[in-house]
């Protein structure tokens, strides 16, 4: 039972270089997330998509572009890293953006270093 | 004023202790509040999750939420070694709303 599945694990970059980060789950939920968790800044919502083919931004999307490609998968792509993108990236699925409980299902993370 | 803070941390306390780790929030149309835990290297897992202002329990761990004072507590009795790991509290306001994060304390508790 895999749950939600990150690529890479790590991954070590040179500013203005780009990459993807890569995001499966195989819960057959509708919503997904990605957020990046700084030390002192608690985790920050990026981009989400609430279903199959919608985007939105969250609190922090500036340097980022995503794609939903189908239910079980949703990417996050840097463009041109820049150090400030230094950080551990975590994708979350829910089974609805209306999920009241509020509970989500977290990857183990990426952990991303832009030198 | 953040719409959430959490007591920065870190906490040490000896194993049977009792541990109380707190939050507070601004926004009065938080309805939804949550108790995440994350060990090292690992991404958060819900611990406890709780509606409105009461108390819920769950084996040795009880969420509270006083939402006239708008704070909220997950209290863990006779911790243990296991229980070494960052807590988040998270809330929203129900539907269509996104979860807020606190930023999160790393308890340690010692054998």
């Amino acid at each position: 039972n895999a749950g939600v599945t990150q690529t890479p694990k790590f991954q070590v970059l040179k500013t203005g270089q780009s990459m993807t980060l890569q995001c499966a789950q195989d819960m057959n939920h509708n919503s997904m997330y990605w957020y990046r968790q700084d030390p002192g800044m608690g985790l920050r919502l990026i981009y989400y998509s609430a279903s199959e083919g919608t985007t939105d931004k969250g609190e922090v999307p500036n340097g980022y572009n995503v794609s939903r490609l189908n239910k079980r998968e949703f990417s996050l792509r840097l463009e041109s890293a820049a150090p400030s993108q230094t950080s551990v990236y975590f994708c979350a699925s829910s089974l609805t953006s209306n999920a009241n409980t509020g509970e989500l299902f977290f990857g183990e993370g990426s952990r991303l270093t832009v030198l | 004023q953040k719409e959430v803070e959490q007591d920065p941390g870190p906490l040490s306390v000896p194993e049977g202790a009792i541990v109380s780790l707190n939050c507070t929030y601004s926004n009065s149309a938080f309805q939804y509040f949550m108790w995440y835990r994350q060990y090292s290297r690992k991404g958060p897992e819900l611990l406890m999750y709780t509606y409105s202002s009461g108390n819920k329990e769950d084996g040795r761990f009880t969420a509270q939420v006083d939402k006239s004072s708008k704070y909220i507590s997950l209290f863990i009795r006779d911790s243990q070694p296991s229980d070494s790991a960052t807590y988040l509290c998270a809330m929203n306001a129900g539907a269509n709303s996104k979860l807020t994060f606190g930023k999160g304390i790393t308890l340690s508790v010692r054998p």
